[in-house]
């Protein structure tokens, strides 16, 4: 069972273009998290999808961001007109049950995209 | 959301026993308190996971006193693979605070 698998690993892009990241859940895993973070920093965190649903964008900046987790594929991160202060690790996690109030369901992160705005 | 509190960081050597806190005065009466670790350039992975008094796996010990206001985290006989940094989560909302940066010394 391959884990959660994120591509690209490594992002450049132009300021003013717009950078896609996808987050590829594990096998029967049905719920997404987006976090970002910056070096020597915790984990922002950004978004909570269920499939075709956003859950939580608590943490979403109100503007140029935007999440989805169609039916099928991967998740999708997609920043529009990116801006230096965008550059950060971006992880996504997986996990196979809704999130509870009071308790985690165990959740599997990938690897992370690290973008880099240029 | 219960607010967590933990050192920012912690030095100990090889073979020694490291005990991480976690302040959470506000924490509900049904939330179970979570331990993820991430090492340098990885997502985290989730440690240990508990509710009140003792929980132990092959990785470590979760210790909560009665008043759970506060959890410790347990790593027996680090390594210097334990350098990481460990992050406290109250509840379910998956929200994670700066951690605690512990260095594994020889």
């Amino acid at each position: 069972n391959a884990g959660v698998m994120q591509n690209p690993r490594h992002l450049v892009r132009r300021r003013g273009q717009e950078a896609r990241l996808r987050c590829s859940p594990m096998k029967g895993h049905s719920h997404v998290y987006w976090y970002r973070q910056l070096p020597e920093e915790g984990l922002k965190f950004m978004v909570y999808l269920q499939k075709e649903n956003i859950i939580d964008e608590s943490g979403m900046p109100k503007e140029r961001f935007s999440a989805e987790f169609p039916k099928e594929g991967p998740s999708i991160l997609r920043i529009q007109q990116v801006v230096r202060g965008d550059s950060a690790a971006y992880f996504c996690a997986s996990s196979p049950l809704a999130r509870a109030p009071f308790m985690n369901t165990e959740a599997f992160f990938g690897q992370g995209t690290r973008l880099t705005v240029v | 959301l219960a607010k967590t509190t933990q050192p920012i960081s912690m030095d100990s050597y090889e073979g020694q026993e490291v005990n991480i806190t976690c302040s959470h005065n506000n924490i509900a009466t049904n939330d179970y308190i979570t331990w993820y670790q991430q090492f340098p350039s990885q997502g985290p992975r989730f440690i240990i996971q508990g509710y009140k008094t003792k929980v132990t796996n092959e990785v470590a010990s979760l210790f909560i006193p009665a008043d759970r206001k506060s959890s410790t985290l347990s790593l027996p006989r680090v390594s210097l693979s334990d350098t990481a940094v460990y992050y406290c989560l109250v509840g379910g909302a998956m929200r994670f605070g700066a951690g605690t940066r512990l260095t594994v010394k020889p």
